[in-house]
């Protein structure tokens, strides 16, 4: 069965740019999560989805925003880019109420 | 938010040596996780484990849910197993995640 897969692996923006990135869930998962890793804040929650409703959602402001397809595949949107918002994002999914297994991170540089 | 606190922060071991790393939280979750990430960034499951003992391999762990602590056994480390070591409680479809334990075993 393969893994959570996170696209693209690495990304270079410029200040002001808007990024999008995905997340394609392991088959039959119907909760996608994302998470926020810096060195100084460690790893923050941004959102969960499931079955396409954003269920909770982390202290982010709102430049960060996500959604959910009804396929379950994730995607996060992050506008007006900031030099702060470079961070490693992981994205995870789970079956309802049971172990997360998280992808490779999409590793975001802001230049 | 649920706090969660790790220990020790760093951890330098000699091959072949073992280790206990603790994770303390402040309220009751739904579920608890140990991660080994790798250099490249990605949380490699090890164990799910809301409550009780499990075992694989070298690796232990165990969760006592009524007094909110999780420990990670290592035995006989390998200098494979260095890298960060995270322990996350899940509670409303969140993960809340400690600060790590960064392990170096040198051969």
């Amino acid at each position: 069965k393969a893994g959570v897969t996170q696209t693209p692996r690495y990304l270079i923006k410029t200040r002001g740019q808007q990024v999008t990135l995905s997340c394609s869930p392991i088959s039959g998962h119907r909760s996608v999560s994302w998470y926020q890793q810096t060195p100084g804040q460690g790893l923050q929650f941004l959102f969960e989805y499931f079955s396409e409703t954003q269920r909770n959602k982390g202290n982010f402001p709102g430049r960060f925003s996500g959604r959910q397809f009804s396929n379950s595949r994730s995607e996060m949107n992050v506008s007006t880019l900031e030099l702060g918002d470079s961070a490693l994002y992981l994205c995870a999914s789970s079956l309802e109420g049971r172990v997360a297994f998280f992808g490779q991170g999409t590793r975001l540089t802001v230049v | 938010g649920i706090q969660v606190e790790q220990s020790p922060p760093d951890l330098i071991l000699q091959e072949g040596a073992n280790s206990t790393l603790r994770c303390n939280f402040s309220d009751s979750v739904n579920n608890l996780q140990w991660f080994h990430q790798n250099p490249w960034g990605q949380l490699i499951n090890l164990f799910y484990i809301p409550s009780g003992t499990k075992q694989n391999g070298r690796l232990s762990a165990t969760t006592v849910a009524t007094e909110r602590y999780s420990l990670l056994y290592i035995s006989s480390s390998q200098t494979t197993d260095s890298g960060v070591y995270f322990c996350a409680v899940e509670t409303g479809n969140q993960f809340y995640f400690g600060t790590g334990t960064s392990l170096t075993v040198i051969p």
